[in-house]
């Protein structure tokens, strides 16, 4: 089963618009990670929050974690056609021995229209 | 920089058959990973090697095999080729010092008929 799920699973938007994308989880986490995906490509990574976070911000991207509700959020703000990916969550459990050994969930896709 | 550069791209196999997809990393990072991607499904562990020399099943290691063949390098075996391994096939890798970050491949498409 998937440690995290993303929602909306697809989510539509125009230039200029915010889009934010849910991830839930089910166990306690090391960490929670935010990748994107273009169509065809790999996955980068975005931006990572540590569980004692409860909000960080990079750029255009301002991702919220709350343990208490085992839950995460990724907020795009002014929405650019180059934004249209999929969006992806990724957790490390507790007691992980391998850095790195992630969980992901089944991503969002994004599309911001022209 | 290449990163991490995995061959082939694209591959069409017979059932039965058995490949190879190899994998390697140029930025001196301990830890590499195979991951399998399937619609709606995310991506899913097959094999990881925390350091060279080691190697430990993931979520998904039935069909498969990985050898570690040196820091750099980390390859996938398909011994026997099945539909069910039609799927996307990322490489990647991740060190300690960067906080578990993992850097992906560009995949490799496999579609077995």
């Amino acid at each position: 089963s998937q440690q995290g799920e993303e929602d909306p699973q697809a989510l539509s938007i125009q230039e200029g618009e915010n889009a934010t994308m849910n991830c839930s989880y089910k166990t306690s986490i090391n960490n929670l990670q935010w990748y994107r995906q273009n169509s065809g490509r790999g996955l980068v990574h975005l931006i990572l929050i540590r569980s004692n976070e409860r909000e960080k911000h990079s750029g255009r991207l301002r991702v919220t974690l709350d343990t208490s509700k085992k839950s995460s959020s990724l907020l795009i703000t002014a929405s650019r056609a180059a934004d249209t990916a999929s969006y992806f969550c990724a957790t490390r459990t507790i007691g992980g021995t391998s850095y790195g050994k992630l969980t992901f969930g089944q991503g969002t896709i994004l599309t911001v229209h022209p | 920089n290449a990163g991490v550069t995995q061959t082939p791209k694209f591959q069409v196999l017979k059932t039965g058959q058995s490949m190879t997809l190899q994998c390697a990393q140029d930025m001196n990072h301990n830890s590499m990973y195979w991951y399998r991607q399937d619609p709606g499904m995310g991506l899913r562990l097959i094999y990881y090697s925390a350091s060279e020399g080691t190697t430990d099943k993931g979520e998904v290691p039935n069909g498969y095999n990985v050898s570690r063949l040196n820091k750099r390098e980390f390859s996938l075996r398909l011994e026997s080729a099945a539909p069910s391994q039609t799927s996307v096939y990322f490489c990647a890798s991740s060190d300690r010092t960067q906080r578990d970050t993992i850097y992906f491949g560009e995949g490799s498409w496999l579609t077995v008929v």
